[in-house]
C-alpha cells in the first residue's frame, strides 16, 4: 500500500525559529512536492524535487528552502518562521510516466502554528 | 481569472440524490485531470483520474470537455459518507499540478 508519512501532525513554533518538516515516501517515487493549504486559497506549491539533490521553486517559495539528500526523503525548512506561515503543510509524491503526469499521493499533513 | 475554478458550495443534498460538480480550467494545453476527495482536516486522496472518453467508477462518473475546458464529477445515489470537499486538479505537464479550491458536499440524512 502506498505510504507517505510526515514527521509531525501538529507543530507550534515561535516567530524567528527555524522549523524542519520531514516527509518520507516508500514508493520509490522520483517526484516529491511540498504544498501549503489555506482556506479559500487551495493548495499552493512551495517547492518540488524531481530527483535526489534536485529542486525547483514552486509558486510561493519565499521564506522556505528544501533538501532532498535521499530519494525517499524530502524536507521543508522554514529559515525564520513568521506568523503568516501558519498553515497546513502537505507533502506529496508521484512517479512520472513517460507520456503524462502521474497521480500524486499525499501525506497526512502538518498543521503548523507560528506564534 | 484563476487557472482552475470550482463552485465552493456547499452543496446540501439528501441521501440517494444525484449531484454534479463542474470545474473549469484556463490552460487549453492541460494534459491530465483528476478529482481528489478531502475530508475535514485530512489529506487529499485520489478519487479518480479523468480520461478523454469519460470514465466511471461505481457511483462516480467523470467527464472531460476539452472544447469548453471543463471537467465534471457526477455522484449517483449519494451516501452520508460522500460528505467531503472535492478538489479538481489539472496538470499542464510533468511536475505541475494546479488545484481548485474545492467544492464542499454535505449529504443529509
Amino acid at each position: 500500500d502506498v505510504k507517505v508519512t510526515q514527521s509531525s501532525r501538529y507543530l507550534v513554533k515561535r516567530t524567528g525559529e527555524k522549523v524542519f518538516l520531514e516527509c518520507v515516501q516508500d514508493m520509490d517515487h522520483e517526484n516529491m512536492f511540498w504544498y501549503r493549504q489555506d482556506p479559500g486559497l487551495g493548495l499552493r506549491l512551495i517547492y518540488f524535487s524531481y530527483d535526489v539533490k534536485m529542486k525547483e521553486k514552486g509558486d510561493i517559495p519565499e521564506g522556505y528552502s528544501v533538501s532532498r539528500e535521499k530519494k525517499e526523503r524530502f524536507s521543508l525548512i522554514l529559515e525564520s518562521a513568521s506568523t503568516n506561515q501558519t498553515s497546513m503543510y502537505l507533502c506529496a509524491s508521484a512517479s512520472p510516466s513517460k507520456t503524462s503526469t502521474d497521480t500524486q499521493y499525499f501525506g497526512p499533513g502538518t498543521r503548523l502554528t507560528v506564534l | 481569472r484563476k487557472e482552475v475554478e470550482q463552485d465552493p458550495g456547499p452543496f446540501n443534498v439528501p441521501e440517494g440524490a444525484t449531484v454534479a460538480f463542474n470545474c473549469t480550467y484556463s490552460n487549453s494545453a492541460s494534459q491530465s485531470f483528476f478529482w481528489y476527495r478531502q475530508d475535514c482536516r485530512k489529506e487529499p486522496k485520489l478519487l479518480m483520474s479523468v480520461y478523454s472518453s469519460g470514465n466511471e467508477d461505481g457511483r462516480f462518473t467523470a467527464q472531460l470537455n476539452r472544447a469548453s475546458q471543463y471537467i465534471s464529477l457526477l455522484i449517483r445515489d449519494s451516501k452520508l459518507s460522500d460528505s467531503a470537499t472535492y478538489l479538481c486538479v489539472v496538470s499542464p505537464g510533468t511536475y505541475k499540478y494546479i488545484f481548485g479550491t474545492g467544492t464542499r458536499l454535505k449529504v443529509l440524512a
